[in-house]
């Protein structure tokens, strides 16, 4: 099992451009989820996907949106890059709703925004 | 609004020693608790999962527990190494709904 991969590893962009970051799940999970991580902070939730629906998102945005293809894969589209977009950005993956649904999580993608 | 503290914020100990991660919450209302591992730059590895039904769990060194009722778990960690050095974060989940993270618990473990 190949967990949870992440593409790519680190990027640089230009401020205006747009983004497209991808995630495949944990083989077995259905709902994926997109976190940024400012440098010194905890993981912020941009938002959830769950058969091919945003559920949940939090409080980022419009410019960042996102997917989910018919195999749980999924994509974070982030436009008009600003500076302060620079973070690692974690994909996330869960399967279940109960009690002892665990997130996986991916390597992560290093954007810098210049 | 779900809130999250770390504390300590850093810490720096011999290798040997026993020490303890706290973390607090301030809605009960979890379904579970995760500790997590960061090393710098990478991505966050699952050391530990409490169900909120759940006291304590133990994986190796590492023993977490939960007390939901006042809103605080713990991540001890036995017998410390260099190789423990790393970020350490908690996260609760409410309902299948997403992880609210604290800041981290820097570790650095020195030989």
């Amino acid at each position: 099992d190949a967990g949870v991969t992440q593409s790519p590893t680190h990027l640089i962009k230009t401020r205006g451009q747009q983004v497209t970051l991808r995630c495949s799940p944990k083989s077995g999970h259905d709902t994926v989820s997109w976190y940024q991580q400012a440098l010194g902070q905890g993981p912020q939730f941009i938002f959830q996907y769950y058969e091919e629906e945003e559920r949940q998102r939090g409080n980022f945005p419009d410019r960042f949106s996102g997917h989910q293809f018919p195999n749980y894969s999924s994509e974070l589209n982030v436009n008009a890059l600003l500076l302060g977009d620079s973070a690692l950005y974690l994909c996330a993956s869960s399967g279940g709703t109960g009690q002892n649904t665990e997130a996986f999580f991916g390597q992560g993608t290093r954007l810098t925004v210049v | 609004k779900q809130e999250v503290t770390q504390i300590p914020a850093a810490l720096s100990v011999p290798e040997g020693e026993n020490l303890v991660l706290n973390c607090s919450f301030t809605d009960s209302a979890i379904y579970n608790l995760q500790w997590f591992r960061q090393d710098p730059g990478k991505g966050l590895t699952s050391l530990l999962l409490i169900q909120s039904s759940q006291r304590e769990q133990t994986s190796g060194r590492l023993n977490a527990s939960l007390d939901k009722s006042s809103g605080r778990s713990t991540l001890y960690i036995a017998a410390s190494q260099p190789g423990d050095s790393a970020t350490y974060l908690c996260a609760v989940r409410l309902g299948y709904s997403t992880l609210t993270f604290g800041k981290g618990t820097m570790l650095l473990v020195s030989p």
